[in-house]
């Protein structure tokens, strides 16, 4: 069975701070892999998703990477501000199901 | 980017009685729809997988006959659960998943914030 497991499971840091998230997972067949964010009391919105063919992805201030062979994903945010303040997940698809981490709690101080 | 909405936000009833959540795709058709439970800090648990036209498939642990699903269209799956206890107190999420075959990405519905008194 996947496990997904992220790290660490909370951060803070200062507001411009570069910071990477960790992803692992024990199962190297997999179909994607999804990060997502969710604010307290909310759903998670879809912030990159990574095919298993590929090594990563961009979009703004993130950047995600995928090795799928050493099962690892990290999710590098840039010049980080209060308002990326969330718990992040990663997700897991192995074609049949979702497998999700336990996320990382992000605190950006101001 | 695809839509789903879930309805209600929150909710707030009586033990016994029975809550139905609904999830609707807005823009694409979903024949697989999840739902989710996640409690306070935690991760989310999946707790049964709606084919659109066919019984949901449930994971261990989690009751059928307490946690009815019914996914009678493509845009639509709902989550009832039947004569509610304080113990069924959560969050819960739905999601589908976007049909491409070259995506299968997953959007999820806003959540819904169960509380029984």
């Amino acid at each position: 069975k996947q496990e997904v497991t992220q790290i660490p499971a909370a951060l803070s840091v200062p507001e411009g701070e570069n910071l990477v998230l960790n992803c692992s997972f024990t199962d190297s067949a997999i179909y994607n892999l999804q990060w997502f964010r969710q604010d307290p009391g909310k759903g998670l919105t879809s912030l990159l998703l990574i095919q298993s063919s590929q090594r990563e992805q961009t979009s703004g201030r993130l950047n995600a990477s995928l090795d799928k062979s050493s099962g690892r994903s990290t999710l590098y945010i840039a010049a980080s501000q209060p308002g990326d303040s969330a718990t992040y997940l990663c997700a897991v698809n192995t074609g049949n199901q979702f497998y999700f981490g336990t996320g990382t709690s992000l605190t950006v101080i101001p | 980017g695809a839509v789903v909405s879930q309805h209600p936000s929150w909710v707030i009833c009586k033990s016994g009685t029975s809550v139905k959540i609904e999830c609707r795709s807005l823009d694409f058709q979903a024949t697989t729809m999840f739902w989710y439970r996640q409690f306070p800090k935690q991760s989310l648990m999946l707790m049964a997988t709606s084919n659109e036209g066919s019984k949901a498939t449930y994971e261990q642990g989690v009751e059928k006959d307490k946690f009815l699903i019914n996914h009678a269209s493509l845009t639509l799956s709902t989550l009832t659960v039947t004569s509610a206890h304080p113990e069924d107190s959560s969050f819960y999420i739905c999601s589908a998943r976007d049909p491409s075959p070259t995506n299968e990405k997953l959007f999820f519905g806003s959540g819904t914030q169960l509380s029984v008194l």
